[in-house]
C-alpha cells in the first residue's frame, strides 16, 4: 500500500516559538493531503484540506493564521504552528490521497507527530 | 448534536469472541463508510471500504451498512490479541473529506 510519512515524530518546544510539520507521500504522488489534529481519546478532526499548487481550504475554526500549510509539490505539504501556546499540543496526522486510486480515492494517514508546547 | 457518534468505549473481550463495533450519523448525504483501526501513537489504517448500503466481508472482518437508519457496523469474528487497538469509523459525501467517530478502544484478552 501507499506510505506517508510525517517528520518529526515528536516536537517539544516552547510557548512561542513555531514548529513546522513535514508529510510526504513517499511512493506516489498526491494532489490533495489533509490535516487533522487528535486529542487525548478524541477523534480526529479536519483542519484543512491541502492542494498542490493553491491555497489550503481551511475548516470553520481553524485560524489560517496560526497554522500555516504549504503544498509545494506533489509529495510534500507542512503544516507550521506559529506562536505555539500549551494549547496547541496535540497529536497532528496528516493524509494523502491517491489519485490514481480508484472509484474512492483513499486517504493514506501519515504516523503523527506529537507536538507539546510547554 | 455530532455529525458521527460512535461509543468510545471501552471494550474488552476474551481472545475468540465476537467485536462488534457500530456508529451512527445524521448526513444522509454520507455514501462512503470506512472503518480504521488506529495503534496507540500511529497513524490510522485503513480495514475496510463500503458504498452505499450493505455487507461488505474480508477475512474476519465484515462491515455493514444501513443508510434507511444512519447506521454502520463492524464484526471482528474469532479476535486475537493482536486486534486490541482503537477503531474508528469515518464517512464521506462525494468531496473526500473525511467525518470521523470518536473511536472505540478494543482490548482483547488472551
Amino acid at each position: 500500500g501507499a506510505v506517508v510519512s510525517q517528520h518529526p515524530s515528536r516536537v517539544i518546544c516552547k510557548s512561542g516559538t513555531s514548529v513546522k510539520i513535514e508529510c510526504r507521500s513517499l511512493d506516489f504522488q498526491a494532489t490533495t493531503m489533509f490535516w487533522y489534529r487528535q486529542f487525548p481519546k478524541q477523534s480526529l478532526m479536519l483542519m484543512a484540506t491541502s492542494n498542490e499548487g493553491s491555497k489550503a481550504t481551511y475548516e470553520q475554526g481553524v485560524e489560517k493564521d496560526k497554522f500555516l500549510i504549504n503544498h509545494a509539490s506533489l509529495t510534500l505539504s507542512t503544516l507550521t504552528v506559529t506562536s505555539a501556546h500549551p494549547e496547541d499540543s496535540s497529536f497532528y496526522i496528516c493524509s494523502a490521497r491517491d489519485p490514481k486510486g480508484g472509484v474512492y480515492n483513499e486517504q493514506f494517514f501519515g504516523p503523527g507527530t506529537r507536538l507539546t508546547v510547554l | 448534536q455530532k455529525e458521527v457518534e460512535q461509543d468510545p468505549g471501552p471494550l474488552s473481550v476474551p481472545e475468540g469472541a465476537i467485536v462488534s463495533l457500530n456508529c451512527t450519523y445524521s448526513n444522509s448525504a454520507f455514501q462512503y463508510f470506512m472503518w480504521y483501526r488506529q495503534y496507540s501513537r500511529k497513524g490510522p489504517e485503513l480495514l475496510m471500504y463500503t458504498y452505499s448500503s450493505g455487507n461488505k466481508e474480508d477475512g474476519r472482518f465484515t462491515a455493514q451498512v444501513d443508510k434507511s437508519s444512519k447506521y454502520i457496523s463492524l464484526f471482528i469474528r474469532d479476535s486475537q490479541p493482536s486486534d486490541s487497538a482503537t477503531y474508528l469509523c469515518a464517512m464521506s459525501a462525494n468531496d473526500y473529506k473525511l467525518s470521523f467517530g470518536a473511536g472505540t478502544t478494543v482490548t482483547v484478552r488472551a
